[in-house]
């Protein structure tokens, strides 16, 4: 089973809508990066959130974390076709290696 | 400044055959990491170099090695292909690889193995 369960596996959301996504890891939280991935292609930088009950945000994106329960979200305010893709949590649960999420893949309806 | 460079962006080879991908880190980075994406398995850590010295590898067979350079530049090799080696290959370049790090992703290298 994946460290890194995320929810939900996929959402179809309607423009101008909000969305979040969960990240879950079932060991202890050492940091916690966001990145979104157009099919195919590199994985872009969104947020690196480090400390517990940090929140921090780009552009309509905020990302938290909850370091006691071993969670961090991910919410997108009034949604945008720029928005879909796959958004992929990661962490640091072993040392110098990144674990990942199976991904969360957003569909925006216009 | 330049991003995560890998080269080339697709290849296809044949079962049996071996390939070599290239990544160039983001000036100033030591920290190099690889990364097998497939939609089956997700991202699946392969290993992560140091200062030309390899600090954790991945749960994959012995044909899949690596390498890097002084310039922190590294090298992925993928000896006897099989189908199943048909992936999405990334590297990621941070300056130290640890938590905290901001680690950033390159294009990627599309190899279908046929």
């Amino acid at each position: 089973s994946q460290e890194l369960e995320q929810s939900p596996q996929s959402l179809i959301v309607q423009e101008g809508k909000n969305l979040t996504i969960n990240c879950t890891s079932s060991k202890t939280l050492y940091g916690l990066y966001w990145y979104k991935q157009k099919y195919g292609e590199g994985l872009i930088f969104l947020m690196m959130l480090q400390k517990g009950g940090e929140e921090k945000s780009h552009g309509k994106i905020t990302a938290k974390l909850d370091e006691k329960k071993q969670q961090s979200s991910l919410h997108i305010t009034a949604s945008q076709p720029s928005h879909a893709g796959i958004y992929l949590c990661g962490a640091h649960l072993n040392d110098y290696k990144l674990s990942f999420g199976a991904g969360t893949t957003v569909t925006v309806r216009a | 400044k330049a991003g995560v460079t890998q080269t080339p962006r697709y290849l296809i080879k044949t079962r049996g055959q071996q390939v070599t991908l290239s990544c160039s880190p983001i000036s100033g980075h030591r920290s190099v990491s690889w990364y097998q994406q497939t939609p089956g398995q997700g991202l699946q850590f392969l290993f992560e170099y140091f200062s030309e010295t390899q600090r954790n590898k991945g749960n994959f067979p012995g044909r899949f090695s690596g390498r890097q350079f002084s310039n922190s530049r590294s090298e992925m090799n993928v000896s006897t292909l099989e189908l199943g080696d048909s992936a999405l290959y990334l590297c990621a370049s941070s300056l130290r690889g640890t938590s905290g790090n901001t680690i950033y992703f390159g294009e990627g290298s599309w190899l279908t193995v046929v």
